[in-house]
């Protein structure tokens, strides 16, 4: 029973195109994040969830928008994909906001034509 | 300056070997200090955790922080192939705010 899920786990789209990812966690944690892993594994926060509510919002275009409709579940909408939205998008929970340890999913890789 | 600094790799080493990880930080604010490990094509988990300055050990892990020096370490004994991962540093500023994580170190263990 996977804690942290996310679908799709591919996404091969074209630029102009708009995509939705999709989590949830059944750890019954408060808080969900997004984070951004570029080419060169690097790890970027982009959006953090508490209870529904939007905590952290990092430099990101307005094309990407979160959207948590319980504290279970937080999908990602893009609009207009850019080839430089090309990367996997890791969803993550966490107890709460205060709590360092993260549980991530398992990626979405999206690859922009 | 860049907030958190880690050297990518890659590391190569032969099993048995002694590997060290490290991260430097910029600001003393930064209190908690954490190594994920991530296999390919998965998401990064939890290793090692901790708050203060010193040695925390775990099996063939032990993570060192040195607040003075805005310097952290991951020290794996008798390195084996499942090793064989990316591991990137997290560092936790205050409460309610984002990790900010390394660019991770990749490390190959070869049998």
């Amino acid at each position: 029973d996977t804690a942290v899920s996310q679908t799709p786990k591919y996404l091969v789209t074209q630029m102009g195109n708009d995509k939705s990812i999709k989590c949830e966690q059944n750890l019954g944690h408060d808080t969900m994040y997004w984070y951004k892993q570029d080419s060169k594994k690097f790890l970027k926060i982009m959006f953090s969830y508490n209870n529904k509510e939007l905590i952290i919002n990092e430099t990101v275009p307005n094309r990407f928008s979160p959207k948590s409709p319980d504290k279970a579940h937080l999908n990602l909408h893009i609009n207009s994909l850019e080839l430089g939205d090309s990367a996997v998008y890791f969803c993550a929970s966490s107890t709460t906001l205060l709590d360092g340890e993260l549980f991530f999913g398992e990626g979405s890789r999206l690859t922009v034509l | 300056q860049k907030e958190v600094e880690q050297d990518p790799g890659p590391l190569s080493v032969p099993e048995g070997a002694i590997v060290s990880l490290n991260c430097t930080y910029s600001n003393s604010a930064f209190q908690y200090f954490m190594w994920y490990r991530q296999y390919s094509r998965k998401g990064p988990e939890l290793l090692m955790y901790t708050y203060s300055s010193g040695n925390k050990e775990d099996g063939r892990f032990t993570a060192q922080v040195d607040k003075s020096s805005k310097y952290i370490s991951l020290f794996i004994r008798d390195s084996q192939p499942s090793d064989s991962a990316t591991y990137l540093c997290a560092i936790g500023r205050q409460a309610g705010t984002a990790l900010i994580f390394g660019k991770g170190t990749t490390l190959s263990v070869s049998s």
